[in-house]
């Protein structure tokens, strides 16, 4: 157990529909990111929050934000869903300094039908 | 821009046997590299990590990896496999020059032990 928790475990939802992943960091990580893992395009960055500020962005769309509140816990939405938007979704964290580990959780397993 | 590459999709050994998991990467400067392990609908695992010293890292589960500048690898290795050690494995780096603490990841090598 990394200590990272995501909810929920699985989505199944419809095109055109929105839906928000949540991610709960380690105890005293500042950092969190969120990356996509499909099949054909293997484990893809998002984007990344540092104490509640975007620090770098990655391969996401524009239908997909993202942030990070005061408790530090973020927030993945997806919107306008679209059927190749079916995927595992993780949240990794890390304490925020160079060269740290990132830690990841179980990940949302999202289907879009 | 920072890359990975990961040669094989699958490797297949024999338990006992010494396994290798090749990783190559491509940064401007000195990199940071990772090692991690995903078990069918887990989440992904650190295994190791390399930052700088000794080229030789030791990880978790029995798993070491060496670094080689010149040749730009990472080589994920374990004298003995198990076959519990079957899963897929990841290689990732970052450029620490980059100013962020972004992992670009490999596509991953699925190890398969065999009794």
């Amino acid at each position: 157990d990394s200590g990272v928790t995501q909810t929920p475990k699985h989505l199944i939802t419809a095109t055109g529909q929105r839906v928000t992943l949540r991610c709960s960091p380690r105890s005293g990580d500042l950092s969190v990111y969120w990356y996509q893992q499909s099949l054909d395009q293997g484990l893809q960055f998002l984007i990344q929050y540092y104490n509640g500020e975007e620090r770098a962005k990655g391969n996401i769309l524009e239908r997909f934000s993202a942030q990070q509140f005061p408790d530090l816990h973020s927030e993945l939405n997806l919107s306008s869903l679209e059927l190749g938007d079916s995927a595992l979704y993780f949240c990794a964290s890390s304490v925020g300094g160079q060269g740290e580990t990132q830690y990841f959780g179980p990940g949302t397993r999202l289907l879009v039908l | 821009a920072q890359s990975v590459a990961q040669p094989e999709d699958q490797v297949n050994v024999a338990e006992g046997n010494p396994l290798t998991v090749k990783c190559t990467y491509s940064v401007s400067g000195n990199p940071y590299l990772f090692w991690y392990v995903q078990y069918p609908n887990r989440g992904l695992q650190f295994l190791l990590k390399y930052i700088t010293g000794d080229n030789l890292v030791k990880g978790s589960y029995g798993f070491e990896a060496e670094f080689n500048k010149s040749q730009t690898s990472f080589h994920l290795k374990k004298p003995s496999a198990l076959v519990s050690d079957s899963a897929l494995y990841f290689c990732a780096v970052r450029d620490p020059n980059s100013g962020y603490s972004t992992l670009t990841f490999g596509k991953g090598t699925m190890l398969l032990v065999s009794p």
